[in-house]
């Protein structure tokens, strides 16, 4: 097991509304990146936080928003929920952004988001 | 681009090798691979770098091929624990942000 943490673990919303998703690090690790991850499909990065600052960012719109606090802890916050942001949203922690070579991230167990 | 995983899915027997690829269309500086079970986080099992080196639990191995830009993941003397998905992520440079995930591969070992 990891020490990363993710709540809620399952979360049901309808079309519209906002939701936000939390993510406690790994002790040590200052660096949090978001993936989304479909039904049957492999991961894909939303963005990253390093140092409470974005440092990085995948294909997804505006209305996906984080922030990261002092403890690298991090949320997600998505804006406008559209049935097709129903997925399960994982977060990863890892030491640095991943510009040290074999630094790895390691998952948390994911919100399981189901938009109405 | 998205990396291409194959096969998409295998059975074995318990004590049966298997071989998972993973391929990409676009020069690699490190492929990244990760085991998921069911309703569970994907767990870490091997970096490989340009270069050659690497990082991971002893009883994986893997190879990664910079002319060809494909990685081979070596489960040998399978176990029921094997069992779940399995995801290459390759980046072309250094950062996590630039790390795409295949769609992965099923693997089912039984007794």
């Amino acid at each position: 097991e990891t020490g990363v943490t993710q709540s809620p673990t399952h979360l049901i919303k309808t079309r519209g509304q906002q939701v936000t998703l939390r993510c406690s690090s790994q002790s040590g690790h200052n660096t949090v990146s978001w993936y989304q991850q479909a039904l049957g499909q492999g991961p894909q990065f939303i963005f990253q936080y390093y140092r409470e600052e974005e440092n990085g960012r995948g294909n997804f719109p505006p209305r996906f928003s984080g922030l990261q606090f002092p403890n690298y802890s991090s949320e997600l916050n998505v804006n406008a929920l559209e049935l097709d942001d129903s997925a399960l949203y994982l977060c990863a922690s890892s030491p640095s952004p991943g510009t040290s070579g074999t630094d790895t991230q390691y998952f948390g167990p994911g919100t399981r988001l189901t938009v109405l | 681009q998205q990396p291409v995983q194959s096969p998409q899915a295998v059975i074995l027997r318990e004590g049966e090798d298997a071989v998972i690829n993973c391929s990409s269309s676009k020069a690699l500086y490190s492929v990244h691979w990760y085991r998921q079970k069911h309703g569970e986080a994907p767990v870490f099992l091997m970096i490989l770098l340009k270069g050659g080196e690497q990082k991971g639990h002893d009883k994986i191995s893997a190879s990664f091929n910079e002319k060809k830009q494909q990685s081979s993941l070596y489960l040998t003397a399978s176990q029921l624990s094997y069992s779940g998905t399995y995801f290459c992520g390759t980046s072309e440079g250094r950062g996590f942000q630039k790390l795409v995930f295949g769609t992965g591969t099923r693997l089912l070992v039984s007794p």
